[in-house]
């Protein structure tokens, strides 16, 4: 099957940025999205792309798009140890209905 | 924004008991929802899209006679863990998409998930 790969880890301190990477393999991908996990909660939207977009920006969230690469990735400006999360990408293909699917996660912790 | 209320949040039962989760949509109607499974430390797998009205759509190696999900509703979707055991237990989500939204651009809106734990 088609796959959307995360690394499952990353670290990084208080006010530093951090970035997040998502590699997709479907090209007919045509929404890409971003969401935050709490412990034991929902998914929470953070923001979304279109495939025909490069960038998005929305405060402290900068999402860049490489479509010939299949790269996604979230930047997290001035990060504040509320983003310690599970942050999934999500991909939407063509042909795919509403559903969508999702990386495998990157944990994401703030230290101070 | 669209809020999804998912109940219980946490249910224990015993093995061979079936467990009803429900997803409601509380200031908007839905006319689909989605049933998801996560492992601890994993993605979200989907299980099934729920139409309100129709019979669910499952995904491969989703046994439907097990986890039965109705969508009686606009606004309601239950998955129905039947004969529950151990290797059942997970965090189940479900999750929203508003009626009239086209594709482009949609969101879909998630319930707080469900821990159900099969002893």
């Amino acid at each position: 099957g088609e796959d959307v790969e995360q690394s499952l880890f990353l670290s990084v301190r208080e006010g530093d940025s951090s970035v997040i990477n998502c590699t997709y393999t479907d090209s007919s991908s045509t929404y890409l999205y971003w969401y935050k996990q709490e412990p034991g909660a929902g998914l929470q939207l953070l923001t979304y792309i279109f495939s025909n977009m490069d960038m998005k920006q929305d405060q402290r969230l900068t999402v860049l798009l490489n479509k010939k690469d299949k790269h996604l990735s979230l930047r997290i400006a001035d990060t504040q140890t509320g983003d310690s999360a599970i942050y999934f990408c999500a991909e939407k293909r063509t042909g795919g209905g509403n559903k969508l699917t999702f990386g495998t996660g990157t944990q994401l912790k703030v230290e101070l | 924004g669209a809020v999804v209320s998912q109940h219980p949040s946490r249910v224990i039962c015993k093995s061979g008991t079936s467990v009803k989760i429900e997803c409601r949509s509380l200031d908007f109607q839905a006319t689909t929802m989605f049933w998801y499974r996560q492992f601890p430390k994993q993605s979200l797998m989907l299980m099934a899209t729920s139409n309100e009205g129709s019979k669910a759509t499952y995904e491969q190696g989703v046994e439907k006679d097990k986890f039965l999900i109705n969508h009686a509703s606009l606004t309601l979707s239950t998955l129905t863990v039947t004969s529950a055991h151990p290797e059942d237990s997970s965090f189940y989500i479900c999750s929203a998409r508003e009626l009239g939204k086209t594709e482009s651009g949609e969101k879909l809106f998630f319930g707080s998930g469900t821990q159900l734990s099969v002893l």
